[in-house]
């Protein structure tokens, strides 16, 4: 049992460069969500998911964009990178809401 | 919308003293509530969390927190602290009766344990 997976681990981009973080769990999770983690800042919620075919936007949506075609895999797209989205993005699953979240281990992206 | 604030960004303590780290939400409605921990370059563990009648709420490690309506917190406490309890505490709140599922995260408090 994998749990949350994200790869990759670490990501230096170009700004301008486009790029998908991926994340994939086996836990047959209905809900799924992106956040991502700056100092002082807390996790900020960028999209959620709480089913294949359904996402809306969090509080920081802007320049990310997402789809959910398998209850599996919820990749995150960074359309035209920023050196404000350098970060470290997490990747998080639950059966229901109440259970709370799994979190992956986190991808550390630094634009340039 | 809905909120969460968590009072002081850094809180020490010393081993074997009592751990208090504050959480409120803004909601009028009690949310569901949760308590992360993160230790250094790791993703978020959940601690615990109020979803039923039950206020006061027990999690692992020793954590427990208490839900109290009349003044909008879940504070969480360990009555000793241990070293290994060093890490970064989260609250986090997601609205009761909505479709969607959205979970919001507090700044979190940074909690370090002195010798």
């Amino acid at each position: 049992n994998a749990g949350v997976t994200q790869t990759p681990k670490f990501q230096v981009l170009k700004t301008g460069q486009s790029m998908t973080l991926q994340c994939a769990q086996d836990m047959n999770h209905e809900y799924m969500s992106w956040y991502r983690q700056d100092p002082g800042m807390g996790l900020r919620l960028i999209h959620y998911s709480v089913g294949a075919g359904i996402t809306d936007q969090g509080e920081v949506p802007n320049g990310y964009n997402v789809s959910r075609s398998t209850t599996e895999d919820f990749p995150l797209r960074l359309l035209s990178a920023a050196p404000s989205q350098t970060s470290v993005y997490f990747c998080a699953s639950s059966y229901k809401r109440i259970y709370g979240y799994t979190f992956g281990s986190g991808t550390r992206l630094t634009v340039v | 919308a809905q909120s969460v604030t968590q009072l002081g960004s850094h809180v020490s303590v010393s081993e074997g003293a009592l751990v208090l780290l504050r959480c409120n939400y803004s909601s009028s409605v009690p949310p569901y509530l949760f308590w992360y921990v993160q230790y250094p370059n790791q993703g978020l563990q959940l601690l615990l969390k109020y979803t039923s009648a039950a206020t006061l709420v027990k999690g692992i490690n020793g954590f427990e927190a208490e839900f109290k309506k009349s003044e909008t917190s879940f504070h969480l406490t360990k009555p000793s602290a241990h070293m290994s309890d060093a890490a970064e505490y989260f609250c986090a709140v997601s609205d009761r009766g909505t479709s969607y599922d959205k979970v919001i995260f507090g700044p979190g408090t940074s909690l370090s344990v002195i010798p």
